[in-house]
């Protein structure tokens, strides 16, 4: 069964310092795997997806995300933080058409 | 082109009682997922329909079911509701829904409280 593991619920940093949000994940096949960002009071939105094409994935404002198939993972960085990245961030797993499994989440603040 | 879109987006209801949610996909999109979020245990799944058939089920009780019309509109039905069904219940479609790698496109969500 596909399941997703985010190793911190809290990640604080500064302003300007760089992101890491980390994500391992379990996948009896070759998944597809995502990071959905949800802002307070707004929908969730995605950042970037995994399809096997390439092991970086690139996404949106500046995030990407490595994957890594011997360490089962799939963090999420971003070079320098801003304060509007302040959000809950999701790692996503999917194997199974139709069927997504979300981690529990990982907070970030951003402080000034 | 319109979002996802749920209805209502505030309900109170009492225990024992039920609730129908609404979520309408964007044009076009023929798979619609229904997750519940809650504080304590994130985002869980609950069913994806796609042509009016449930193709996935996540660990819920029977007590939650749903359904999808030939428009892809789609309902989730919450029967004997208990305050542990309190929870923002999120609605998700997709285009094809014939892919793992598909983007999913979310609803704001029916916040739904039970006293």
């Amino acid at each position: 069964a596909q399941s997703v593991t985010q190793l911190d619920s809290h990640v604080s940093v500064s302003e300007g310092t760089p992101v890491l949000l980390r994500c391992n994940y379990s996948s009896s096949y070759s998944p597809s795997l995502f990071w959905y960002v949800q802002h307070p009071n707004k929908g969730l939105q995605l950042l970037l997806k995994y399809t096997s094409a390439a092991t970086l994935v690139k996404g949106i404002n500046g995030f990407e995300a490595e994957f890594k198939k011997s360490e089962t993972s799939f963090h999420l960085t971003k070079p320098s933080a801003h304060m509007s990245d302040a959000a809950e961030y999701f790692c996503v797993v999917s194997d199974v058409v139709g069927d997504m499994r979300f981690g529990a989440g990982t907070r970030l603040t951003v402080k000034p | 082109k319109a979002g996802v879109t749920q209805t209502p987006r505030y309900l109170i209801k009492t225990r024992g009682q039920q609730v129908t949610l609404s979520c309408s996909p964007i044009s076009g999109h023929r798979s619609v997922s229904w997750y519940q979020q809650t504080p304590g245990q994130g985002l869980q799944f609950l069913f994806e329909y796609f042509s009016e058939t449930q193709r996935n089920k996540g660990n819920f009780p029977g007590r939650f079911s749903g359904r999808q019309f030939s428009n892809s509109r789609s309902e989730m039905n919450v029967s004997t509701l208990e305050l542990g069904d309190s929870a923002l219940y999120l609605c998700a479609s997709s285009l094809v829904g014939s892919a793992t790698n598909e983007k999913l496109f979310f609803g704001s969500g029916t916040q739904l409280s039970v006293l």
